[in-house]
């Protein structure tokens, strides 16, 4: 399977703990977002990365947040003392930044986190 | 930057019916326009997309029509199946202060088709 990979699929963590979440882009692309999901809304964008330059950051993500991409290829997003409200679905998303590129993005399955 | 709007859900259709779902969109110039999918249990996948006014994106008998000037992007299908149940999306291209190199998702329209 050659799509977007995320690991883990589903993390239950205790308000306080720190997580972090793995994505593998698609190997020749060069661009990867992350995105928030909570329940009935849409993906919120939370960042996006080029290469490994972090260009653009959401307000939404809090200074709990932090999110790597240290070599360009896969990514770790880390959300330190966890908070109930962090509860969502985490999205990973990858894309080719070219002359023909249109925008579309493609999805990985997400990393569900759950904050008891 | 862009937003988008769509149609609430849920929808309900009866096999076979026609489906419409809304979405508008305000942007800065003409961003590239996008529906996506995601069925139970799975991830967003790209349904159809528009680089350009006046395009048409098509896809397994879904359609829409990139209109430039009522800002709109609305997804249609003659005759829907009971495969066709999952939640959809609307989204431009991001513009403005925030950058075009990614997505804004409208808040999803959940379609339920019954047999």
């Amino acid at each position: 399977d050659t799509g977007v990979s995320q690991d883990p699929r589903h993390k239950i963590t205790k308000r306080g703990q720190n997580v972090t979440f793995r994505c593998d882009p698609i190997s020749e692309h060069n661009r990867l977002y992350w995105y928030r999901q909570t329940l009935g809304q849409g993906p919120e964008f939370l960042t996006y990365f080029q290469n490994e330059a972090q260009l653009e950051k959401s307000r939404l993500l809090s200074d709990r947040f932090s999110a790597e991409r240290p070599k360009g290829s896969f990514s770790t997003l880390e959300i330190q003392r966890t908070e109930q409200g962090d509860s969502a679905m985490y999205l990973c998303a990858s894309s080719f930044a070219g002359s023909s590129n249109t925008g579309e993005l493609f999805f990985g399955e997400g990393s569900r986190l759950t904050v008891l | 930057g862009n937003s988008v709007t769509q149609m609430e859900g849920p929808v309900t259709l009866s096999e076979e019916a026609f489906l419409t779902i809304n979405c508008t969109y305000t942007a800065t110039g003409y961003p590239s326009l996008f529906w996506y999918v995601q069925y139970p249990g799975e991830g967003l996948q790209l349904l159809l997309k528009a680089t350009k006014a006046d395009d048409k994106g098509s896809n397994k008998g879904f359609e829409a029509t990139y209109r430039k000037e009522t800002t709109s992007f609305h997804l249609e299908k003659g005759s829907v199946q009971v495969s066709d149940s999952a939640v959809y999306f609307c989204a431009p291209r991001g513009g403005g202060s925030g950058g075009y190199n990614k997505l804004i998702f409208g808040a999803g329209t959940r379609l339920a088709v019954h047999p």
